[in-house]
Protein backbone atom coordinates (compact mmCIF):
# COMPACT_ATOMS: atom_id res chain seq x y z
CA UNK A 1 0.00 0.00 0.00
CA UNK A 2 1.12 3.40 -0.70
CA UNK A 3 0.69 6.06 2.14
CA UNK A 4 1.74 9.46 3.12
CA UNK A 5 0.77 10.53 6.87
CA UNK A 6 1.30 14.05 8.04
CA UNK A 7 0.68 14.07 11.75
CA UNK A 8 0.32 17.45 12.36
CA UNK A 9 -3.12 18.73 11.18
CA UNK A 10 -2.27 22.53 12.08
CA UNK A 11 0.83 24.45 14.04
CA UNK A 12 0.58 28.08 14.68
CA UNK A 13 4.02 29.55 15.88
CA UNK A 14 5.20 33.22 16.32
CA UNK A 15 7.51 35.12 13.52
CA UNK A 16 11.27 34.03 13.57
CA UNK A 17 10.44 30.40 15.10
CA UNK A 18 11.75 27.63 13.25
CA UNK A 19 9.20 24.47 12.65
CA UNK A 20 9.67 21.42 11.49
CA UNK A 21 6.66 19.82 9.58
CA UNK A 22 6.33 15.87 9.42
CA UNK A 23 6.14 13.55 6.79
CA UNK A 24 6.26 9.80 6.89
CA UNK A 25 5.61 7.43 3.92
CA UNK A 26 4.29 3.76 3.49
CA UNK A 27 5.67 2.18 -0.04
CA UNK A 28 6.89 -1.14 -1.07
CA UNK A 29 8.70 0.18 -4.30
CA UNK A 30 12.20 0.61 -4.56
CA UNK A 31 11.97 3.53 -6.65
CA UNK A 32 9.87 6.50 -5.99
CA UNK A 33 10.09 10.01 -5.41
CA UNK A 34 8.99 12.27 -2.50
CA UNK A 35 7.61 16.08 -2.94
CA UNK A 36 6.87 18.95 -0.98
CA UNK A 37 4.33 21.68 -2.02
CA UNK A 38 2.73 24.67 -0.53
CA UNK A 39 -0.70 25.72 -1.02
CA UNK A 40 -1.56 29.35 0.21
CA UNK A 41 -4.79 31.01 0.60
CA UNK A 42 -5.21 31.32 -2.80
CA UNK A 43 -5.25 27.61 -3.48
CA UNK A 44 -2.24 26.66 -6.04
CA UNK A 45 -0.31 24.35 -5.21
CA UNK A 46 3.43 25.35 -5.14
CA UNK A 47 5.95 22.47 -5.83
CA UNK A 48 9.37 23.30 -3.15
CA UNK A 49 11.10 20.05 -3.63
CA UNK A 50 11.55 16.71 -5.20
CA UNK A 51 13.85 13.50 -3.71
CA UNK A 52 14.35 10.64 -5.51
CA UNK A 53 14.84 7.63 -3.00
CA UNK A 54 18.24 7.15 -4.04
CA UNK A 55 19.37 10.59 -3.06
CA UNK A 56 19.43 11.09 1.04
CA UNK A 57 21.53 13.71 1.35
CA UNK A 58 19.68 16.96 3.50
CA UNK A 59 19.15 20.23 1.06
CA UNK A 60 19.08 23.18 2.01
CA UNK A 61 17.61 26.16 -0.08
CA UNK A 62 17.71 29.92 2.07
CA UNK A 63 15.25 29.01 4.94
CA UNK A 64 14.00 26.02 3.59
CA UNK A 65 15.52 22.53 4.93
CA UNK A 66 14.59 18.84 4.26
CA UNK A 67 15.86 15.44 5.80
CA UNK A 68 15.19 12.35 4.55
CA UNK A 69 15.77 9.34 5.76
CA UNK A 70 14.54 6.14 4.31
CA UNK A 71 15.86 3.88 7.69
CA UNK A 72 12.45 5.76 9.16
CA UNK A 73 10.44 6.04 6.02
CA UNK A 74 10.39 10.41 7.12
CA UNK A 75 11.06 13.47 4.74
CA UNK A 76 10.56 16.26 7.40
CA UNK A 77 10.56 19.95 5.85
CA UNK A 78 11.94 22.34 8.32
CA UNK A 79 11.20 26.29 8.16
CA UNK A 80 14.27 28.54 10.04
CA UNK A 81 13.18 31.56 11.26
CA UNK A 82 9.57 31.19 9.71
CA UNK A 83 7.59 34.10 8.51
CA UNK A 84 4.26 35.33 8.17
CA UNK A 85 4.47 35.17 4.11
CA UNK A 86 5.05 30.83 5.51
CA UNK A 87 1.45 30.73 6.94
CA UNK A 88 -0.10 27.91 4.42
CA UNK A 89 -1.12 24.33 4.07
CA UNK A 90 1.92 22.17 3.10
CA UNK A 91 1.47 18.65 1.75
CA UNK A 92 4.08 16.16 1.45
CA UNK A 93 3.30 13.66 -1.80
CA UNK A 94 5.06 10.41 -2.46
CA UNK A 95 4.89 9.21 -6.71
CA UNK A 96 5.92 6.21 -7.55
CA UNK A 97 3.46 6.84 -10.62
CA UNK A 98 0.90 9.67 -9.06
CA UNK A 99 1.10 11.97 -6.58
CA UNK A 100 0.05 10.50 -3.30
CA UNK A 101 -0.68 13.11 -1.12
CA UNK A 102 -1.02 13.64 2.89
CA UNK A 103 -3.85 15.48 4.56
CA UNK A 104 -1.78 18.68 4.80
CA UNK A 105 -0.34 20.68 7.71
CA UNK A 106 -1.87 23.75 8.10
CA UNK A 107 1.03 26.32 9.56
CA UNK A 108 0.00 29.58 10.71
CA UNK A 109 2.94 32.18 11.52
CA UNK A 110 1.89 34.88 14.06
CA UNK A 111 3.69 38.46 13.74
CA UNK B 1 6.78 31.69 -19.81
CA UNK B 2 3.62 30.74 -18.86
CA UNK B 3 2.19 28.39 -16.31
CA UNK B 4 -1.05 26.30 -15.84
CA UNK B 5 -4.09 27.60 -16.56
CA UNK B 6 -7.63 26.52 -15.57
CA UNK B 7 -10.72 27.88 -16.37
CA UNK B 8 -13.54 28.29 -14.83
CA UNK B 9 -11.83 29.62 -11.68
CA UNK B 10 -15.45 29.26 -9.80
CA UNK B 11 -18.32 27.43 -10.79
CA UNK B 12 -21.92 27.15 -9.20
CA UNK B 13 -24.28 24.74 -10.96
CA UNK B 14 -27.42 22.82 -9.76
CA UNK B 15 -27.66 19.21 -9.04
CA UNK B 16 -28.22 17.52 -12.38
CA UNK B 17 -26.59 19.65 -14.35
CA UNK B 18 -23.01 19.05 -16.89
CA UNK B 19 -20.18 21.08 -16.24
CA UNK B 20 -16.62 21.43 -17.60
CA UNK B 21 -13.59 22.80 -16.77
CA UNK B 22 -10.56 23.66 -18.92
CA UNK B 23 -6.93 22.62 -18.08
CA UNK B 24 -3.81 24.66 -20.07
CA UNK B 25 -0.88 22.78 -19.83
CA UNK B 26 2.72 24.27 -19.60
CA UNK B 27 3.55 24.67 -23.44
CA UNK B 28 6.56 21.97 -23.59
CA UNK B 29 4.32 19.51 -21.19
CA UNK B 30 3.55 16.05 -22.59
CA UNK B 31 1.79 14.87 -19.19
CA UNK B 32 -1.20 16.09 -17.84
CA UNK B 33 -2.81 15.25 -14.72
CA UNK B 34 -6.11 15.90 -12.81
CA UNK B 35 -6.99 15.84 -9.69
CA UNK B 36 -9.54 16.62 -7.30
CA UNK B 37 -9.11 18.00 -3.66
CA UNK B 38 -12.21 18.44 -0.81
CA UNK B 39 -12.21 20.37 2.24
CA UNK B 40 -9.47 19.56 4.66
CA UNK B 41 -7.68 17.31 2.53
CA UNK B 42 -5.01 16.17 0.57
CA UNK B 43 -5.82 16.08 -3.57
CA UNK B 44 -6.65 12.64 -4.68
CA UNK B 45 -5.68 11.13 -8.37
CA UNK B 46 -8.41 11.29 -11.64
CA UNK B 47 -6.94 10.84 -14.43
CA UNK B 48 -3.51 11.38 -16.22
CA UNK B 49 -2.85 11.72 -19.58
CA UNK B 50 0.30 11.32 -22.26
CA UNK B 51 0.14 13.32 -25.36
CA UNK B 52 -3.68 12.69 -25.82
CA UNK B 53 -3.80 9.10 -24.35
CA UNK B 54 -5.46 8.76 -21.10
CA UNK B 55 -3.12 6.24 -19.73
CA UNK B 56 -4.92 5.93 -16.34
CA UNK B 57 -7.87 6.97 -14.25
CA UNK B 58 -8.77 6.44 -10.63
CA UNK B 59 -11.59 4.75 -9.34
CA UNK B 60 -12.81 7.84 -7.33
CA UNK B 61 -13.50 8.49 -11.81
CA UNK B 62 -17.21 7.64 -11.48
CA UNK B 63 -18.89 7.11 -15.58
CA UNK B 64 -20.31 10.43 -14.92
CA UNK B 65 -17.28 12.09 -15.25
CA UNK B 66 -15.06 12.10 -18.52
CA UNK B 67 -11.97 13.68 -19.26
CA UNK B 68 -10.03 14.40 -23.12
CA UNK B 69 -7.00 16.07 -24.66
CA UNK B 70 -7.87 15.57 -27.81
CA UNK B 71 -4.64 17.41 -29.69
CA UNK B 72 -2.21 16.50 -27.32
CA UNK B 73 -2.63 19.88 -25.52
CA UNK B 74 -5.43 21.92 -23.36
CA UNK B 75 -7.68 19.17 -21.48
CA UNK B 76 -10.88 19.34 -20.63
CA UNK B 77 -12.70 17.43 -17.58
CA UNK B 78 -16.18 17.07 -17.92
CA UNK B 79 -19.11 16.11 -14.93
CA UNK B 80 -22.92 15.21 -16.09
CA UNK B 81 -25.42 15.13 -13.81
CA UNK B 82 -23.68 16.72 -10.70
CA UNK B 83 -24.17 15.62 -7.22
CA UNK B 84 -23.55 17.63 -3.76
CA UNK B 85 -20.97 15.17 -3.18
CA UNK B 86 -18.73 16.71 -6.57
CA UNK B 87 -18.28 20.07 -4.99
CA UNK B 88 -14.62 20.29 -4.48
CA UNK B 89 -11.61 22.21 -6.23
CA UNK B 90 -10.49 20.41 -9.51
CA UNK B 91 -6.91 20.63 -10.15
CA UNK B 92 -5.19 20.26 -13.31
CA UNK B 93 -1.16 19.66 -13.42
CA UNK B 94 1.75 19.48 -15.92
CA UNK B 95 4.96 18.03 -16.50
CA UNK B 96 7.42 16.34 -18.88
CA UNK B 97 9.97 13.71 -18.87
CA UNK B 98 12.71 15.92 -19.63
CA UNK B 99 14.09 18.77 -18.01
CA UNK B 100 14.06 22.46 -19.14
CA UNK B 101 12.65 25.83 -19.07
CA UNK B 102 14.68 25.91 -15.45
CA UNK B 103 11.92 23.18 -13.84
CA UNK B 104 12.74 19.71 -12.47
CA UNK B 105 11.82 16.93 -14.98
CA UNK B 106 9.01 14.82 -13.96
CA UNK B 107 7.58 17.60 -11.31
CA UNK B 108 4.05 18.11 -11.96
CA UNK B 109 3.79 21.53 -12.05
CA UNK B 110 -0.53 22.93 -10.85
CA UNK B 111 -2.74 25.21 -12.28
CA UNK B 112 -5.02 27.11 -9.77
CA UNK B 113 -7.72 24.97 -10.02
CA UNK B 114 -11.23 25.31 -10.58
CA UNK B 115 -13.49 25.19 -7.36
CA UNK B 116 -16.96 23.49 -8.12
CA UNK B 117 -20.00 24.11 -5.91
CA UNK B 118 -23.68 22.22 -6.36
CA UNK B 119 -26.03 23.11 -5.08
Amino acid sequence: AQKVTQAQTEISVVEKEDVTLDCVYETRDTTYYLFWYKQPPSGELVFLIRRNSFDEQNEISGRYSWNFQKSTSSFNFTITASQVVDSAVYFCALWPRNLIFGKGTKLSVKP
Amino acid sequence: DTGVSQDPRHKITKRGQNVTFRCDPISEHNRLYWYRQTLGQGPEFLTYFQNEAQLEKSRLLSDRFSAERPKGSFSTLEIQRTEQGDSAMYLCASSEKGGGSGRVRETQYFGPGTRLLVL
